[in-house]
């Protein structure tokens, strides 16, 4: 069964305190590793898409990294205005876009 | 930039009761999706659409579920006879050429079954 857990459920950083978000993922087939960002009370919103081992992608402070079996999030010196809930999806095994989510990490930067 | 609309934003019905939530996906995108998430709880797929037929189903999407493209521009989410633990946000998505996953969400409904 195609699976996602994201770790740790919570963090809080003070700003400029750089971290990484993980994610452990089990799944049959991999079509292709996300992340979103999502602000209380929102939807999703897009952040990176990864296809394959040792593919990173970068945007601001974010980076995103992608293993065989875990992707990370890297944030460097992060600001108040980066806390979110972080979600990390890999789309299943089927060819029909269904996406499997983790329940995410909820980051607070604080100033 | 495009973006995925949805309404209403928020919804309160009497369980029971049919509601309908609309979407309007990004104007050249071929595939929709709906998810839904519970207060607290994972973002869970609920269908996916392409070609006017449904592709895929989750267990969730039964026969109280049904979705449709009624023109070129809306996509719809009709639940029949609302239950109480249909109580969620509801996100519609849509994607297209950069490939079925990367997906563009809409903000949500959220939906309260009293």
């Amino acid at each position: 069964e195609d699976q996602v857990t994201q770790s740790p459920e919570a963090l809080r950083l003070q700003e400029g305190e750089s971290s990484s978000l993980n994610c452990s993922y089990t799944v049959s087939g991999l079509r292709g590793l996300f992340w979103y960002r999502q602000d209380p009370g929102k939807g999703p919103e897009f952040l990176f898409t990864l296809y394959s081992a040792g593919e990173e992608k970068e945007k601001e402070r974010l980076k995103a990294t992608l293993t065989k079996k875990e992707s990370f999030l890297h944030i460097t010196a992060p600001k108040p205005e980066d806390s979110a809930t972080y979600l990390c999806a890999v789309g299943g095994s089927s060819n029909t876009g269904k996406l499997i989510f983790g329940q995410g990490t909820t980051l607070q930067v604080k100033p | 930039e495009p973006e995925v609309t949805q309404t209403p934003s928020h919804q309160v019905t009497q369980m029971g009761q049919e509601v309908i939530l609309r979407c309007v996906p990004i104007s050249n995108h071929l595939y929709f999706y709906w998810y839904r998430q519970i207060l607290g709880q994972k973002v869970e797929f609920l269908v996916s659409f392409y070609n006017n037929e449904i592709s895929e189903k989750s267990e969730i999407f039964d026969d109280q579920f049904s979705v449709e493209r009624p023109d070129g521009s809306n996509f719809t989410l009709k639940i029949r006879s609302t239950k109480l633990e249909d109580s969620a946000m509801y996100f519609c998505a849509s994607s297209g050429i950069a490939g079925l996953e990367t997906q563009y969400f809409g903000p949500g409904t959220r939906l309260l079954v009293l």
